[in-house]
């Protein structure tokens, strides 16, 4: 089952914008693309966005996803401290009846 | 309020077996497929299991096939996993997890070690 790929580091200025990418196989986003979660240390995972950019109640709007293709994307704008976390994307890999998740990115807020 | 609550971690020596348990309330249980999601200390989440909502569907990781078996008693709102034949490479704190991914238990530490 392979999984989905990405950038283990991404570094940005406070107030910025960071960029996250995920990787997969062709089709493994299909019609909905990836599903992102955030976890700060010794928490369990929050959800942040599914199926299309749909974000959960209390997700702020600064947070915000799209894909196209194979590469599924999340776009986190006025970075705030609280940001610094590490994010995953997952999604359900058809081909193989699975959920994958990517290795996961560490977001430091500098 | 949604709570996914999990039991039964613990230390195991290798090849022996565990039985988790997931406690949910807060929604209509029956209604939702719902996952194990394991996290090896220091590294990235890792599907394990996955379960419909009839439990009549049931999806495994390679990792864990053919020796964790998920299942649901719906008239009791609990998630299960039995584990056997456990190596040291299943060490990780093991979350119960709607399918969605909106809503995670706190986890429960399985240590696998001689």
């Amino acid at each position: 089952q392979a999984g989905l790929t990405q950038p283990p580091s991404v570094s940005k200025g406070l107030r910025q914008t960071a960029t996250l990418t995920c990787t997969g196989n062709s089709n493994v986003f299909g019609d909905q693309g990836a599903a992102w979660l955030q976890q700060h240390q010794g928490h369990p995972p929050k959800l942040l966005s599914y199926r299309n950019n749909n974000r959960p109640s209390g997700i702020s709007e600064r947070f915000s996803a799209s894909w196209s293709g194979n590469t599924a994307s999340l776009t986190i704008t006025g970075l705030q401290p609280e940001d610094e976390a590490d994010y995953y994307c997952s999604a359900w890999d058809s081909s193989v009846s699975a959920r994958v998740f990517g290795g996961g990115t560490k977001l430091t807020v500098l | 309020e949604v709570q996914l609550v999990e039991s039964g971690g613990g230390l195991v020596q290798p090849g022996g077996s565990l039985r988790l348990s997931c406690t949910a309330s807060g929604f209509t249980f029956s209604n939702y497929a719902m996952s194990w999601v394991r996290q090896a200390p220091g590294k990235g989440l890792e599907w394990v299991s996955g379960i419909s909502g009839g439990g009549g569907s049931k999806y495994y990781a390679d990792s864990v096939k053919g020796r964790f078996t998920m299942s649901r008693d719906n008239s009791k709102n609990t998630l299960f996993l039995q584990m056997n034949s456990l190596r040291v490479e299943d060490t990780a704190v093991y979350y119960c997890a709607h399918d969605s991914g909106a809503y995670w238990g706190q986890g429960t530490l399985v240590t696998v070690s001689s």
